[in-house]
């Protein structure tokens, strides 16, 4: 079935330092959607990919679709204490749900 | 998020007990979801439901059961046939299959 896999597993910035996480689907995707999981929170959801090759932006974060809309990835410039928390890249699967990524778990030092 | 509501926040099983999981949305939204969360296991989806009286098993459904009686409601019963039930069961909603999805706070089940 299809798989949603997310790289790295953990990352561990100083902040102010970049952060970047990727995600990797074993099928094309109608959409990819990007979560944001607070520790001891729930996850809140941060925005829809569609297009292929599409670039949206959410003040310090960037996110892309790859051409292919195989891939996605997130990307944080210049790190905050407040970007701590675990990012989830999830796909619509082949029925009518969504295939979660393992998430990436980010951890910011002052 | 203030549109779903999950309850217990902690809930404790004893051997051999069904548990229910409650989840209520005001978010008019016709589309259900229960994943359960295990540390490094990210989201495993457990059940879902696209429409009041329809529900389909997630890829772990064993051990559970869920009911949707009512667009607003869809509680999850943990079964004493799940044996390992000690996760954190999140409950979600959405407008439609595939889109964008609002998260409860979230349960925690522990075993006694």
């Amino acid at each position: 079935g299809q798989q949603v896999m997310q790289i790295p597993q953990y990352q561990h910035v100083q902040e102010g330092e970049d952060f970047t996480t990727y995600c990797n689907s074993s099928t094309t995707l109608s959409n990819i959607q990007w979560y944001k999981q607070r520790p001891g929170g729930h996850p809140v959801f941060l925005i829809q990919l569609v297009k292929s090759g599409e670039v949206k932006k959410q003040k310090r974060l960037t996110f892309q679709f790859g051409e292919a809309k195989k891939n996605s990835s997130l990307h944080i410039t210049a790190t905050q204490t407040t970007d701590v928390g675990t990012y989830f890249c999830a796909g619509p699967n082949s029925g009518y749900a969504l295939n979660f990524g393992k998430g990436t778990s980010l951890l910011v030092t002052p | 998020d203030g549109g779903i509501t999950q309850s217990p926040k902690y809930l404790f099983r004893k051997e051999g007990q069904n548990v229910t999981l409650s989840c209520e949305q005001n978010l008019n939204h016709d589309a259900m979801y229960w994943y359960r969360q295990d540390p490094g296991q990210g989201l495993r989806l457990i059940y879902y439901s696209q429409i009041v009286n329809d529900f389909q098993k997630g890829d772990i459904a064993e051990g559970y059961s869920v009911s949707r009686e009512k667009k607003e409601s869809f509680p999850l019963t943990v079964t004493s046939a799940q044996k390992n039930p000690t996760a954190f069961y999140l409950c979600a909603s959405g407008q439609a299959s595939n889109q964008p999805q609002h998260f409860g706070d979230g349960t925690r089940l522990s075993i006694l």
